[in-house]
This record gives C-alpha cells, structure tokens and sequence, in this order.
C-alpha cells in the first residue's frame, strides 16, 4: 500500500521569506502523481501544484516549486516571498493506480508570522 | 460557478440517527470519490465511483455506511446508526483524469 509521510506538524516563516514543507512517500509504482493540496480555515481543499513521476523537471507555479527526488521517494514544497494568505494546512498526496484515488499525509501546518 | 458542490454543509445530529449527505460533481466527470477528514488528520478515502459503478470501498467503510450514485450522476453517502466516532468532515471530489481532482467544500457531521 502507498503511503505519505509529512514529518513536520507544524511550520512557521517570517512574511516575505522562503520556507519549504517535507513529504516523503512509499509506492512500488513506476508511474503516478504528487500534489500538494492547501487546506485553509474554510477547509476547501485547493491545489497548489502537481508534479507527473515520468517528468524529470520540477513543477513550478509562480510562488511555488518542488523539489522531486524520485529515487528517494521525496517531494517538498518551497513557498517563495510567503505571505499572510498562505498560512494554512498544507497536504502532500500521491496517486497512482487505475482508480486515481488520493492518499493523503497528515499535513503541516504553516503559520506566516508579519 | 460549476464545481462540486456538497448538501448539506453541516449536520448536527444524535446518536443512533441514520443521515445521508449528497454529492454533485462537475458534469462530466466520470469519476467520483468520498473522503472522510477528522480534525488534524488528511483526508483518508472511502469510496470510489465510475460512473455508476462503485469500483473499491476502504475497510473504513463499515456495513452501517452506504454510497450510490445512480445514473452517474450525484452520489449519496448514507450512514445508519451514527456513532459518535464518526464525526468529521465528508469530502466529495469528481475528476476525468488523474491530473487533478476537484473537491468540494465537505459537510461536516458532528455526532452527539
């Protein structure tokens, strides 16, 4: 069975800074896909960005990058000039199969201090 | 806006009540899942539709819950002689492929 790991409970950074969310995940898989979902106080769940196991490149969008090491199973998140919107919890999430469905890590809770 | 949209968004209920949640994904997504979140946790899967057809069921879904989605439609989650334990958040999501699923906004059950 899959599973994801987020080590790291809780997270604080200061406005304008750079913090980076761990996620390491298990999968037997050859071919799938990680995301990083955000979770704010409303609980809508909100991607954030997706990264295809077959693409050597890191996934980019705008503030937000990863870092995707597939040989170690590894797969942070960097948060680039955070900001107070930010602040939420975050989920890493792996999907692979047929059926496309999402395993979920625990999350980390990001806190963006002024 | 015609994204997935979850009824009700919050339910206050007894212990030993039966409630049903209803799901509507976005038109044309052929796939549909049911996600359970308690507080301070990811979401962990329930229940997975294709089209009509309910495809794999999580051992987290014990004989008092029951999930349709007839014509491929809206899907319902039924759970009967609600338990305390089953407080959380019920999360619904549609997709057409594996890119990306799109959630709803969940209904929060609280059991008293």
């Amino acid at each position: 069975a899959q599973t994801v790991t987020q080590s790291q409970p809780e997270m604080s950074v200061q406005e304008a800074e750079t913090v980076t969310l761990s996620c390491t995940y298990d999968t037997s898989e050859s071919d799938y896909y990680l995301f990083w979902y955000k979770q704010p106080p409303s609980r809508q769940m909100i991607l954030v960005i997706r990264q295809e196991a077959y693409k050597q490149q890191n996934a980019t969008e705008n503030r937000f990058s990863v870092n995707f090491q597939k040989a170690a199973k590894s797969f942070s998140l960097k948060i680039s000039d955070s900001q107070l919107g930010d602040a939420a919890m975050y989920f890493c999430a792996y999907s692979g199969g047929s059926n496309y469905k999402l395993t979920f890590g625990k999350g980390t809770l990001l806190t963006v201090n002024p | 806006d015609t994204g997935v949209s979850q009824d009700p968004r919050h339910k206050i209920t007894k212990r030993g009540q039966n409630v049903t949640f209803r799901c509507d994904p976005i038109s044309e997504h052929n796939r549909l899942y049911w996600y359970r979140q308690t507080l301070g946790q990811g979401p962990e899967f329930l229940t997975y539709f294709q089209n009509e057809a309910q495809l794999e069921k999580s051992r987290l879904l014990s004989d008092r819950f029951s999930a349709e989605r007839p014509k491929g439609s809206f899907s319902t989650l039924e759970i009967q002689r609600t338990e305390q334990g089953d407080s959380a958040m019920y999360l619904c999501a549609s997709s057409v492929s594996p890119e990306k699923l799109f959630f709803g906004s969940g209904t929060q059950l609280s059991v008293l």
